[in-house]
């Protein structure tokens, strides 16, 4: 059963506009969020995070949102960059020691 | 300074043959964790590492899977009698635990394992 799932396999976005990625959940124990970036052959790197105490945080080009009720979580992206093209995953974790992780979204933006 | 080190990063195994992945995490980095990746799916979690704790097994797909960790530093992840579908990913993470609400996790590039 997966616990955070990315429905969106991929998603393609012209240069300078936004790029939303959705993630859903459904453990209500969930109580931190993540977004990492992976470009091929590297580890996923860290770009940010939320707690479920907040229903938003901010930085630079990137907000993520948390809907609690709707167990939902969204990375924005604006304006996208042809650099910002990678694979987005979104992560949760319940205080334990481990990342649950969605599918992936492939993210692709067109100069 | 040196990020998360992975060796080797690509393996290509028989089936049947085992293997040892292995893991130099972040200098003064106590957790270290392992998770894979199988193709078109999202990080599965493997094991985890605090300090000198017991690890945290539960990730774990079978007894064929074990794992490692001399000195508090380096990781080794063995895989017994390798099989098709044991063919992924395999990413190690570390962390400084710092006992904060969370702590950030750096990646190493990963190892591809590749069972025929």
């Amino acid at each position: 059963d997966q616990q955070v799932k990315q429905n969106s396999p991929s998603l393609s976005v012209q240069e300078g506009r936004i790029s939303i990625l959705n993630c859903d959940y459904t453990n209500s124990m969930f109580d931190y969020f993540l977004w990492y970036k992976k470009y091929p052959a590297e580890g996923p790197t860290f770009l940010i995070s939320i707690s479920s105490i907040k229903d938003k945080n901010e930085d630079g080009r990137f907000t993520v949102f948390l809907n609690k009720s709707a167990k939902h979580l969204s990375l924005h992206i604006v304006p996208s960059q042809p650099g910002d093209s990678a694979v987005y995953f979104c992560a949760a974790n319940n205080a334990g020691n481990m990342l649950t992780f969605g599918g992936g979204t492939r993210l692709m933006v067109k100069p | 300074g040196a990020g998360v080190s992975q060796s080797p990063s690509n393996k290509v195994t028989e089936k049947g043959k085992d293997v040892e992945l292995r893991c130099d995490p972040i200098s003064g980095h106590t957790a270290l964790y392992w998770y894979r990746q199988s193709l078109g799916q999202g990080l599965e979690f493997l094991i985890y590492f605090q300090g000198n704790s017991a690890p945290d097994k539960s990730g774990l797909p079978s007894d064929r899977f074990s794992a490692e960790r001399t000195g508090g530093s380096v990781s080794t992840l063995t895989i017994q009698r390798t099989q098709q579908e044991d063919s992924a990913v395999y990413l190690c993470a570390s962390s400084l635990r710092t006992g904060g609400v969370f702590d950030e996790q750096y990646f190493g590039p990963g190892t591809r394992l590749t069972v025929t």
